[in-house]
């Protein structure tokens, strides 16, 4: 079946670093791909999106490249804040039917000034 | 954007007891709405699709006779947790789907069972 992984947290940065988190994906098809953030206290977000190969999906200086040989969807941001401590699910959809979401596991980014 | 509203967001119930939880979409029309259930530092897991008008959908391993949904209306579905065991304790998190596909999801209700 479907299922996604992302790399373990807890991350911690210093404000304006870079970020990279890492999610891969096993799917059949052609799924879309989603990362969402959940910040303290609220519910998901849906931070960006791709849904196709090469598609690259950006919102808030985040990026993530929808990478069909490599089956990844890697988040990026080249300078973090603290407003940004959250934690980030990758998430893919079946192609067809219901759309159903598959998550992975979260990774919590923390942000220190 | 979007918002969906989940009410109660905590609930602390006696084991047996019956607690009911409900989704509504606030601005839009969800034909389809999901219930996930979130584990303490886990992922969201997937237990039902909740389709208006019709019986909902459950995932493999999720008793459905436990775990009753209904979505009656377009802008709202409900969970009901029956004879609710501290197993059961957990957070429940609900999703609803656009005409677009994007799915927006609820702030989650914490359920507490002693």
């Amino acid at each position: 079946g479907n299922s996604v992984t992302q790399m373990e947290g807890p991350v911690t940065l210093s404000e304006e670093a870079f970020l990279t988190i890492n999610c891969t994906y096993t799917a059949t098809g052609y799924p879309s791909l989603f990362w969402y953030v959940q910040y303290p206290g609220e519910g998901l977000q849906l931070l960006l999106k791709a849904t196709k190969a090469d598609d690259k999906g950006s919102n808030k200086g985040f990026e993530a490249t929808y990478r069909k040989e490599t089956t990844s969807f890697h988040l990026e941001k080249g300078s973090v804040q603290v407003s940004d401590s959250a934690v980030y699910f990758c998430a893919l959809s079946d192609s067809q039917g219901a759309q159903k979401l598959v998550f992975g596991q979260g990774t919590r980014l923390t942000i220190n000034p | 954007g979007a918002v969906v509203s989940q009410h109660p967001s905590r609930v602390i119930c006696k084991s047996g007891t019956s607690v009911k939880i409900e989704c509504r979409s606030l601005d839009f029309q969800a034909t389809t709405m999901f219930w996930y259930r979130q584990f303490p530092k886990q992922s969201l897991m997937l237990m039902a699709t909740s389709n208006e008008g019709s019986k909902a959908t459950y995932e493999q391993g999720v008793e459905k006779d436990k775990f009753l949904i209904n979505h009656a209306s377009l802008t709202l579905s409900t969970l009901t947790v029956t004879s609710a065991h501290p197993e059961d304790s957990s957070f429940y998190i609900c999703s609803a789907r656009d005409s677009r596909g994007t799915q927006y999801f609820g702030p989650g209700t914490r359920l507490t069972v002693l």
